[in-house]
């Protein structure tokens, strides 16, 4: 079975930092550009970065460019967000994803996780 | 950064009728790169339509997806009454933005 399974939600502090891993199973991993897109509470959807199958290429929001670094381990299946400089507009539940097609880096999202929740407050 | 404006924001329908959700882009979405989702509450996102029009694994025939350009539109042919959710479309080229949803409930 395909699945994703997504750990390292918490409360953190306005300015600290927190690593996001998703851990991929029942696929090729190395062979699709992953996603991460998050969700604030009672809001909409909003991509925050990609990352290439090889992990050579990356992409961001604005939104969190600067602060936010995507990076993935084929070795492990697994991908990672690195979280710094978090701000209270950073809260929200965030969700890897995986592309429908392996050739591309931008496409739908097919396979997603549960989510892990990042709440920043003081 | 193209913007995706969905309207209208809450449809309130009965089982067996049907819905059309419409998606409207700040600009030309290029290759139809646009995908539309079902979101249940605490649940992931699911994907039903992508390409703007072919229907994902496993999601039935009652769900269609059209339009190019500028201008989509997803409808529910009959809905059943585990369709009523929140419906997100997506533009997934360079850049990926979500509408902001429809709601479909239960009238």
């Amino acid at each position: 079975e395909v699945q994703l399974l997504e750990s390292g939600g918490g409360l953190v502090q306005p300015g600290g930092s927190l690593r996001l891993s998703c851990a991929a199973s029942g696929f090729t991993f190395r062979s699709y550009a992953m996603s991460w897109v998050r969700q604030a509470p009672g809001k909409g959807l909003e991509w925050v970065s990609v990352i290439s199958g090889s992990g050579g290429s990356t992409d961001y929001a604005d939104s969190v460019k600067g602060r936010f670094t995507i990076s993935r381990d084929n070795s492990k299946n697994t991908m990672f967000l690195q979280m710094n400089s978090l701000r209270a507009g950073d809260s929200a539940v965030y969700f890897c994803a995986k592309v429908l097609e392996g050739a591309y880096d931008y496409d739908a999202f097919d396979i997603w996780g549960q989510g892990t929740r990042v709440t920043v407050s003081s | 950064e193209i913007v995706l404006t969905q309207s209208p924001g809450t449809l309130s329908l009965s089982p067996g009728e049907s819905a059309t959700l419409s998606c409207r882009a700040s600009q030309t979405v290029s290759s139809s790169y646009l995908a539309w989702y079902q979101q249940k509450p605490g649940q992931a996102p699911r994907l039903l339509i992508y390409g703007a029009s072919s229907r994902a694994t496993g999601i039935p025939d009652s769900f269609s997806g059209s339009g190019s350009g500028t201008d989509f539109t997803l409808t529910i042919s009959r809905l059943e009454p585990e369709d009523f959710a929140v419906y997100y479309c997506q533009h997934y080229g360079s850049s990926p933005t979500f509408g902001q949803g429809t709601k479909v409930e239960i009238k």
